[in-house]
């Protein structure tokens, strides 16, 4: 099946710092990328839908200068976590969308972000 | 109301129970409904996807119910390598994981030996 990688795996960063995740689809290109965040023992939340070439579109509560998406390239979406705070900490998932068959949504293997 | 709803368990069972998890749906207008895996610190992974008329995959069988806007997964004849937790997941879009996926906070289960 295609393949979404996210990068770094895991990050430690003091409070106040940005944060860049990337996420990028390996073997497909993908008009459309979807940033989650999860909690412990929670589900995974939509943050954003990030499209290529154009701005991403935030879900209701979500601070889009805090968390900045960039679509730049059709394999390639980043998220900034800008001026993280500890409640910031996080397990942060991106998904692709396949723009052939099957269409599908494939998820990267996740962040996790930890700010001290 | 969240969009979907699932007993949190934690299920525990020993190999070879069969069990079954529930999950329920606010929204009328989905269309597409799911059932992921997801192993601790991992990404979900697609289990099967759910059909009107119910489906089977092996040991797994779903069921969904649209005027009750319920859904079912029945896992018989447990495995260790079961234990994870199962989210339930719906979208509005037809046939595929297209578009924006509403998931449940999962189901916990743990297979013992």
């Amino acid at each position: 099946g295609a393949v979404v990688s996210q990068h770094p795996s895991w990050v430690i960063c003091k409070s106040g710092t940005s944060v860049k995740i990337e996420c990028r689809s390996l073997d497909f290109q993908a008009t459309t990328m979807f940033w989650y965040r999860q909690f412990p023992k929670q589900s995974l939340m939509l943050m954003a839908t990030s499209n290529e070439g154009s701005k991403a579109t935030y879900e209701q509560g979500v601070e889009k200068d805090k968390f900045l998406i960039n679509h730049a390239s059709l394999t390639l979406s980043t998220l900034t976590v800008t001026s993280a705070h500890p409640e910031d900490s996080s397990f942060y998932i991106c998904s692709a969308r396949d723009e052939g068959p099957p269409y599908e949504q494939y998820f990267g293997p996740g962040t996790r972000l930890t700010v001290t | 109301r969240k969009e979907v709803e699932q007993d949190p368990g934690p299920f525990n069972v020993p190999e070879g129970a069969t069990v079954a998890f529930n999950c329920t749906y606010s929204n009328s207008a989905s269309q597409s409904f799911f059932w992921y895996r997801q192993d601790c610190r991992k990404e979900p992974k697609l289990l099967m996807s759910v059909y009107s008329s119910g489906n089977e995959d092996g040991r797994f069988t779903a069921q969904l119910n649209r005027a009750s806007q319920y859904i079912s997964l029945l896992i018989r004849d447990s495995k260790l390598s079961d234990s994870a937790t199962y989210l339930c997941v719906v979208t509005a879009d037809r046939g595929s994981t297209l578009g924006r996926l509403y998931f449940g906070r999962g189901t916990q289960l743990t297979v013992w030996p």
